[in-house]
């Protein structure tokens, strides 16, 4: 079965740069949301979509900024780059918006960002 | 917004025995509460979920325990292995996200 599709799966830049990552969810999956987990932390919610609207904001830095495009795909636009945000970032999607499906997070592989 | 503490951040196991894992939480109205295990440097895999209605669920190995009126919720592993060794998150779904504790890293020793 299709999974949730990140890339790249490895990001080395270096400070004050720009990232960005991609993520593919599931096929018909219409959330998307961000996850940030540094080392041996738990993931912390960044931002989510349903249906192209931004639907719920965490501890998003304002230099991070993200959209979901008409193909229901996501990019996570990192700006100026901290050596803080070395970390792997997850992707996850889910199916139903605010229906009870929404609830079950299926998780990419993640990409790793190493700010040097 | 919602708090989701989780105990305790290490275990050692040895093979053959259980493996408990606790979670509490805030908010009354949060109703899904998912566990998943994390390999180093892998994703999140959901490995047992149950919602609010349901005080337990099994799947084998692994059972939930949900105490609704205390906050609280419990992961059981039985008869561990080796394989079992990683880190489990419990979450709690609050507000159209999930909201996870600190982990607990699970050793499991031949």
């Amino acid at each position: 079965a299709a999974g949730v599709i990140q890339s790249p799966r490895h990001l080395i830049k270096e400070k004050r740069e720009t990232a960005t990552l991609k993520c593919y969810p599931i096929p018909r999956h219409d959330t998307v949301y961000w996850y940030q987990q540094g080392p041996g932390q738990d993931p912390q919610f960044l931002i989510s979509f349903y249906e192209k609207m931004q639907s719920d904001k965490g501890s998003i830095p304002d230099r991070f900024s993200a959209q979901q495009f008409s193909d229901y795909h996501s990019e996570l636009n990192m700006s100026s780059l901290e050596l803080g945000d070395s970390a792997l970032y997850f992707c996850a999607s889910s199916l139903g918006g605010r229906a009870a499906t929404n609830e079950k997070l299926f998780f990419g592989s993640g990409t790793q960002l190493s700010v040097l | 917004g919602e708090n989701v503490e989780q105990h305790p951040s290490t275990l050692s196991v040895q093979e053959g025995d259980s493996a408990v894992i606790k979670c509490t939480y805030s908010d009354s109205a949060s109703n899904y509460f998912p566990w998943y295990k994390q390999e180093l440097g892998k994703r999140p895999q959901l490995i047992i979920d149950i919602r609010s209605n349901v005080g337990e669920k099994k799947d084998q190995r692994i059972a939930v325990t949900l105490n609704k009126t205390a906050k609280h919720f419990s992961l059981h592993i039985t008869e561990t292995q080796p394989e079992d060794s990683a880190v489990y998150f419990c979450a709690v779904h609050n507000t159209d996200k999930l909201i996870f504790g600190t982990g607990t890293r699970l050793q499991v020793f031949p």
